[in-house]
């Protein structure tokens, strides 16, 4: 059963990069069938797509983040990893990541457990 | 894009059923199918329940289900139960020029 695990580093300081990187255990990430993607979730608020990358190595990104966002993929290490530069602190977010299929009508499934990160000085 | 409006709470009595609306606009939820629907308990990630609107995934009790008429999809939970206490978002993938995807504020299901 594929499983997935953000890790992050917990506080990062406003104007820093935000690099959070989430591990595939149970599966392969070498599919054209999957894709990938990252998403968050700020404290108390709702859901927020950043991103998704296809096996293509296509990646879309959410318009209102897009200057400040890079998804990329290592299949060989089964790791997808985020970058989110000039961070402030709304930011702050639990910060998850996702398969997509386009057999489930790219619809999410399954999410990784999360990993809180956090702006702050 | 928009996000798309769901109501922020709802309630019912276990047994009874309730239904979570999810409203877009003729460019989004109106145009395209692939309306997803996920389950969020408190402290925990969001679990897909229902996806391309009215698709349940393996494991997703038939009490869950979905449809969609015009601009709004909607997800009805019959023969409420506890356990069905939980944040649910609706999200939209939209397969235009350049893939985005919407989600709803949430709406916070209250079993009374």
């Amino acid at each position: 059963q594929l499983q997935l695990q953000e890790s992050g580093p917990g506080l990062v300081k406003p104007s820093e990069t935000l690099s959070v990187t989430c591990t595939v255990s149970g599966g392969s990430m070498i599919s054209t069938t999957y894709y990938w993607g990252w998403l968050r979730q700020p404290p108390g608020k709702g859901l927020e797509w950043i991103g998704s990358i296809y096996y293509s190595g296509n990646t879309y990104y959410n318009p209102s983040l897009k200057s400040r966002v890079t998804i990329s993929v290592d299949t060989s290490k089964k790791k997808l990893s985020l970058k989110l530069t000039s961070v402030t602190a709304a930011d702050t977010a639990l910060y998850y990541c996702a398969r997509l299929m386009p057999i489930s009508g790219m619809a999410f499934d399954p999410w990784g457990q999360g990993t809180l990160v956090t702006v702050s000085s | 894009q928009s996000a798309l409006t769901q109501p922020p709470s709802v309630s019912g009595s276990p047994g009874q059923s309730v239904t979570i609306s999810c409203t877009g606009t003729s460019s989004d939820v109106g145009s395209y199918n692939r309306v997803s629907w996920y389950q969020q308990p408190p402290g925990t990630a969001p679990k897909l329940m229902i996806y391309e609107v009215s698709n349940r995934p393996s494991g997703v009790p038939d009490r869950f289900s979905g449809s969609k008429s015009g601009n709004t999809a909607s997800l009805t939970i019959s023969g409420l139960q506890a356990e069905d206490e939980a944040d649910y978002y609706c999200s939209l993938y939209s397969s235009s020029s350049t893939p985005f995807v919407l989600f709803g504020g949430g709406t916070k299901l209250t079993v009374l």
